[in-house]
């Protein structure tokens, strides 16, 4: 079955630091990898999404995200984080090509950016 | 378009109560999920639909929850009798066939049972 897991529940930052967020699936056929965005109070929003091609994937926002197919891994990753970035970021997976499209989500990572 | 709409936006009912919340997904969409959302648990899928056929119930906690999707403008999610450990956001998200397709979420509903 698919699961996806986000190690970190919660991130503390102060504006300017790097941020990796950490994300691993399971699922033993090809995927399709996203990361949503829920800033406070709002529903969620799509960051980026890989499906195929460069295993690098640019998002909006300065966000981007690298697909590592040996590690079942598609970390987030931002070089310089703004107070405006404090939101939680979830993790999906899906299976790609197949016939169910089951969207699963990690459990989140709540990052909070400091001024 | 003006993206998935869910209804209310806040639902506070009593335990023991029936409570239903509706989702209009993008007009074109194939695909219709329904989440909750909560502290503890993150974000689970409950249910969802293609093309108005539910695909996997499998996250539906238990029998008093149920789930309807009538035609492919409109999809229901019923709580019958309501308890208060159902308290959470409720979101409904839709998304097109094909490859990689970005889900589209709603505002959601916040339901607190007392």
């Amino acid at each position: 079955a698919q699961s996806v897991s986000q190690h970190n529940h919660h991130v503390i930052l102060s504006e300017a630091a790097s941020l990796e967020l950490g994300c691993n699936y399971s699922y033993g056929g090809t995927v399709n990898l996203f990361w949503y965005v829920q800033y406070p109070g709002q529903h969620l929003q799509l960051l980026l999404k890989y499906f195929s091609g460069d295993p690098l994937v640019k998002g909006i926002k300065g966000f981007e995200a690298e697909f590592i197919k040996s590690k079942f891994s598609f970390n987030l990753r931002k070089p310089s984080v703004q107070w405006s970035d404090t939101a939680e970021y979830f993790c999906a997976v899906t299976n790609y090509g197949g016939a169910t499209n089951k969207l699963i989500f990690g459990t989140g990572t709540l990052l909070a950016v400091q001024p | 378009d003006a993206g998935v709409i869910q209804s209310p936006r806040h639902e506070v009912t009593e335990m023991g109560q029936e409570v239903t919340l509706r989702c209009k997904p993008i007009s074109g969409h194939d695909y219709l999920f329904w989440y909750r959302q909560t502290m503890m648990r993150g974000l689970e899928l409950l249910i969802y639909f293609n093309n108005n056929v539910p695909i996997d119930d499998s996250g539906m906690p238990e029998d008093r929850f149920s789930a309807k999707m009538p035609n492919a403008s409109f999809s229901t999610l019923k709580i019958q009798p309501s308890e208060p450990r159902d308290s959470a956001v409720y979101f409904c998200a839709s998304t097109p066939s094909g490859q990689g397709p970005e889900a589209f979420f709603g505002q959601g509903t916040r339901l607190t049972v007392v």
